[in-house]
């Protein structure tokens, strides 16, 4: 089974640093990898994904990720945090004709003014 | 639009009581799933179906049910035989074919707040 590993449950970047969130994943083949975003009591939003194809990833609201199969990793950034960034954040995985996706246990970024 | 519906926002239920939530999507997708999330413990997969009348166990599926009856719905039924009921349940959808950008993809409903009194 798929597993995914985010390190750090609460993230503090200040307003206008760089946010870096890390994904790591297991699997013996490339799978399928998504980053989605979460505000208080709301359900998720996707905020980019690999399917195949170019590694580097652009997504909403300025993130991006790229996926190196050599690292087995999907990290999150984003060049300059804003004070809506402040949300959790979700790396999932699936493997590739899986219906099921498996997710990390999260990131709480909170953004410092 | 087209989306997930999740009913109600929040819910109290008392100990021994079964409760019913309830997913909705226009979406016509094919599957559904059901998620439970905790704090600090992402989120875990109680149930899910890809096809009406039919629908299999996730990875925490003791003390809940579900059913399929159409396309469009999937309730989920929290039992008293689920010990530690209280947690934020979300619901989603995905399509299985036709290809597409959002192919792949999970669309999520806003969620259900279950408290236990």
């Amino acid at each position: 089974a798929q597993s995914v590993t985010q390190l750090g449950s609460h993230v503090s970047v200040s307003e206008g640093a760089l946010v870096l969130l890390r994904c790591n994943y297991s699997s013996s083949v490339p799978p399928y990898l998504f980053w989605y975003v979460q505000y208080p009591n709301q359900g998720l939003q996707l905020l980019l994904k690999y399917t195949t194809g170019a590694t580097l990833v652009k997504g909403i609201n300025g993130f991006e990720a790229e996926f190196k199969k050599s690292e087995t990793s999907f990290h999150l950034t984003k060049p300059s945090a804003h004070m809506s960034d402040a949300a959790e954040y979700f790396c999932a995985v699936s493997d590739r004709g899986n219906n099921r996706l498996a997710f990390g246990k999260g990131n709480q970024v909170v953004v410092i003014p | 639009d087209g989306g997930i519906t999740q009913s109600p926002k929040y819910l109290f239920r008392k100990e021994g009581q079964n409760v019913t939530l309830s997913c909705e999507q226009n979406l016509n997708h094919d599957a559904m799933y059901w998620y439970r999330q905790d704090p600090g413990q992402g989120l875990r997969l109680i149930y899910y179906s890809q096809i009406v009348n039919d629908f299999q166990k996730g990875d925490i599926a003791e003390g809940y049910s579900v059913s399929r009856e159409k396309k469009e719905s999937f309730p989920l039924t929290v039992t008293s035989a689920q010990k530690n009921p209280t947690a934020f349940y979300l619901c989603a959808s995905r399509r299985l074919a036709g290809g597409g950008s959002s192919y792949n993809e999970q669309f999520f409903g806003p969620g259900t707040r279950l408290t236990v009194l």
